[in-house]
C-alpha cells in the first residue's frame, strides 16, 4: 500500500517567507509526528499528533512554527517569517495507533532559507 | 531523559566481511530501542525493534542487534555486508511513559561498503 508522502519535496525560499509542508500518513494510521533533520545530525522530535490534537509539542522550537491535523489525516506544518537557521529536512511519519507502535516516515521536505 | 551515543560517525568494511555499529543508550526505565537505515534520497526505514522481549532481536536484511543491559548497549551486527547495505544508520530510543510517542535519534553511522 501507499506509505507516508510529504509534500512539496523540496522548498526554496527567502528569510522572511511564510511555508507550509504537507504529510499524507498512511491510511488508517492515527498518530501522526514531525521531525526535523539538520544536515549531518539524526531527526528532533517536534510534535506528535493523536488524531486532530497535538498530543505532545515540547520539540517546536519557538512560536514561529504551528502544525495542524483537522480532519485527524493530513497535517500541515507552518514556519512563519523563515530563518536561514531553518534549512533542513523536515520528516514526517505516522503509526497506526499511538506510542510504541513502529513509526513509517515519509521521505521528506527539504527547506533551504536563502 | 533518554539518549543514544552511536559511537562512530563512519564505518568502512569489505563486501562479504562482518558489520558492527556501535550505540550506547541512558534511559532511567527499561527502553525501547530501533535501529533505523537512511538510504540517500529515501525515507528512513526501520530495521529492527526491541521492546523487553528477547535480547537478541533480528531485523531485516540480516542485521540483528543485542540489547545488553549491564553494558548499556544496543550494537547492530551483520555477518557479511552486501554492497546495497551502504546508508547512513541511527539508533534510536524512544521516551518512557508519557513521552513514548517521541523518538530520540543517534547523530548516525555512515557504512562504506567497499569492493
Amino acid at each position: 500500500g501507499a506509505g507516508v508522502s510529504q509534500t512539496p519535496s523540496n522548498k526554496v525560499t527567502e528569510k522572511g517567507k511564510y511555508v507550509e509542508l504537507r504529510c499524507d500518513p498512511i491510511s488508517g494510521h492515527t498518530a501522526l509526528y514531525w521531525y526535523r533533520q539538520s544536515l549531518g545530525q539524526g531527526p528532533e522530535f517536534l510534535i506528535y499528533f493523536q488524531g486532530t490534537g497535538a498530543a505532545d509539542d515540547s520539540g517546536l522550537p519557538n512560536d514561529r512554527f504551528f502544525a495542524v491535523r483537522p480532519e485527524g489525516s493530513v497535517s500541515t506544518l507552518k514556519i512563519q517569517r523563515t530563518e536561514r537557521g531553518d534549512s533542513a529536512v523536515y520528516l514526517c511519519a505516522s503509526s497506526l495507533r499511538t506510542a510504541g507502535d513502529t513509526q513509517y516516515f515519509g521521505p521528506g521536505t527539504r527547506l533551504t532559507v536563502l | 531523559a533518554q539518549s543514544v551515543t552511536q559511537l562512530d560517525s563512519h564505518v568502512s568494511v569489505s563486501e562479504g566481511t562482518p558489520v558492527l555499529l556501535r550505540c550506547n543508550y541512558s534511559s532511567s526505565y527499561s527502553p525501547s530501542l530501533f535501529w533505523y537505515v537512511q538510504h540517500p534520497n529515501k525515507g528512513l526505514q526501520l530495521l529492527l525493534k526491541y521492546t523487553s522481549a528477547a535480547t537478541l532481536v533480528k531485523g531485516i536484511n540480516g542485521f540483528e542487534a543485542e540489547f545488553k543491559k549491564s553494558e548499556t548497549s544496543f550494537h547492530l551486527t551483520k555477518p557479511s555486508a552486501h554492497m546495497s547495505d551502504a546508508a547512513e544508520y541511527f539508533c534510536v530510543v524512544s521516551g518512557t511513559w508519557g513521552t513514548a510517542s517521541k523518538l530520540t535519534f543517534g547523530t548516525g553511522t555512515r557504512l562504506q561498503v567497499t569492493l
